[in-house]
């Protein structure tokens, strides 16, 4: 069956450094893979989009990599600080399809001043 | 912010008992869903709305049905609640589906809990 992982212990990094958040797939060739943002008692929120012909995809502090071969997607927060602070969650996206069926549980980013 | 209120935001009900949570929208997309989301999992999808009166199955729909009279709203009922049932419940709402990328938009969520 399809499956999305993440890492589910917290994330721990220090102000000012790079945090690196990882989302695995298996049995799944989705064709694009969005990351959202959640914060406690809310919603997620839409960060970013990586299409499967894209390698990279930047956003201010944030980067996104998709590696089909190694079915990773890899999210980045440059020069952090606490206000990204958030649980991340990934969702891979398969063509034609108009709803998601699938997400990861999500990895929570603590960053520490 | 996404035009997207659910109410109630907060619920407690007893096992039997029906429940009807709302998704209202004021953005006028055409599709709207509903998630649950527990500790551990990922969103879980229950139903999803592409069209007035125009509803399908997500992979955790049993215990739960929808109806959709209006573009702006979208109801979820728990017909008889169940304590496994006890979750937060995520409406979304997406002009154009998620086929291609596109991006969803949530709602507050509402936590309900069920004795």
């Amino acid at each position: 069956s399809q499956k999305i992982e993440q890492n589910s212990e917290a994330l721990n990094i220090q102000e000012g450094k790079t945090a690196t958040l990882t989302c695995n797939y298996t049995n799944y060739s989705p064709a694009y893979l969005q990351w959202y943002r959640q914060d406690p008692g809310r919603g997620p929120v839409f960060l970013l989009l990586i299409r499967e012909n894209e390698k990279e995809k930047r956003k201010e502090r944030l980067k996104v990599t998709f590696d089909t071969t190694l079915k990773q997607s890899l999210f980045h927060i440059t020069a952090s600080q606490p206000a990204d602070s958030a649980t991340y969650l990934c969702a891979p996206i398969g063509t034609g399809s108009n709803y998601q069926l699938i997400w990861g549980a999500g990895t929570k980013l603590i960053i520490k001043p | 912010d996404a035009g997207i209120t659910q109410s109630p935001r907060h619920k407690v009900t007893e096992t039997g008992t029906p429940v009807t949570l709302r998704c209202h929208q004021t953005e006028n997309h055409r599709y709207m869903y509903w998630y649950r989301q527990d500790p551990g999992h990922g969103l879980r999808l229950i139903h999803y709305s592409y069209g007035v009166k125009d509803t399908d199955k997500g992979e955790v729909s049993d215990g739960y049905s929808v109806s959709r009279s209006k573009t702006e709203d979208f109801l979820l009922t728990l017909e008889s609640a169940t304590s496994s049932q006890t979750s937060v419940y995520f409406c979304a709402i997406s002009d154009l589906g998620t086929s291609g990328g596109n991006e969803q938009f949530f709602g507050p969520g509402t936590r309900l809990t069920v004795l």
